[in-house]
């Protein structure tokens, strides 16, 4: 079984400043990770994927994760937030499911982030 | 290449009705996944369709169901609707079952039980 944890339901931060959005994972087989975000009343668009291969994983809009198998983390940072950053940010890892073969994706809890001018 | 699309965006359903949700997912993939997002959580992993049979559950009772067609469409249908069943449900698409690829998720149906 595997699970996800967000430390931190809400952050907040200068428009210029770092983000960091923390999540912890917990799998008993090598994980594939994932960060998402959603937009108000949007679906869920893909910002990063780790699947095994670089630990330090560039996505879109300037973010970037790193995977630390040793502190069993993933967590997003991006070097200068923008107000366009605001939203909900969502870590998931991707493991077998019961019942059948498939992966399913885990959600942690999410984080909003908002951004102050 | 398009994306997944979801129909309808909004509903509202009284407690005790039916509801069919509607997916058509990317162009290439092969899976199909919904998830249950309620206010304020994480998407809850409802089942997934790969190549037109159901390739795992979440904890769901029963009267969640599904389909999905030789096109790869979907389906996600709910009897007996419940207050608690008002939420966005979410369609995810996949080129293969582990996802490896990455899931490319739908905007969503907002669904209200009344």
């Amino acid at each position: 079984a595997q699970s996800v944890t967000q430390l931190g339901s809400h952050v907040s931060v200068s428009e210029g400043a770092l983000v960091l959005l923390r999540c912890n994972y917990s799998s008993s087989v090598p994980p594939y990770l994932f960060w998402y975000v959603q937009y108000p009343n949007q679906g869920l668009q893909l910002l990063l994927k780790y699947t095994s291969a670089a630990t330090l994983v560039k996505g879109i809009n300037g973010f970037e994760a790193e995977f630390k198998k040793s502190e069993t983390s993933f967590h997003l940072t991006k070097p200068s937030a923008h107000m366009s950053d605001a939203a909900e940010y969502f870590c998931a890892v991707s493991g077998k499911g019961s019942g059948g073969s498939n992966y399913k994706l885990t959600f942690g809890k999410g984080t909003l982030l908002t951004v102050n001018p | 290449e398009t994306g997944v699309t979801q129909s309808p965006t909004h509903l509202i359903k009284t407690r005790g009705q039916q509801v069919t949700l509607r997916c058509s997912s990317q162009s290439g993939h092969n899976t199909v996944s919904w998830y249950q997002q309620a206010l304020g959580q994480g998407p809850q992993f409802i089942f997934q369709y790969y190549r037109e049979e159901e390739n795992g559950r979440g904890n769901f009772p029963p009267r969640f169901s599904g389909l999905q067609f030789p096109n790869y469409s979907s389906e996600l249908n709910v009897n007996a609707l419940e207050l608690d069943d008002s939420a966005l449900y979410l369609c995810a698409s996949s080129g293969d079952n582990r996802g490896v690829g990455g899931y490319t998720f739908g905007s969503g149906t907002r669904l209200t039980v009344v």
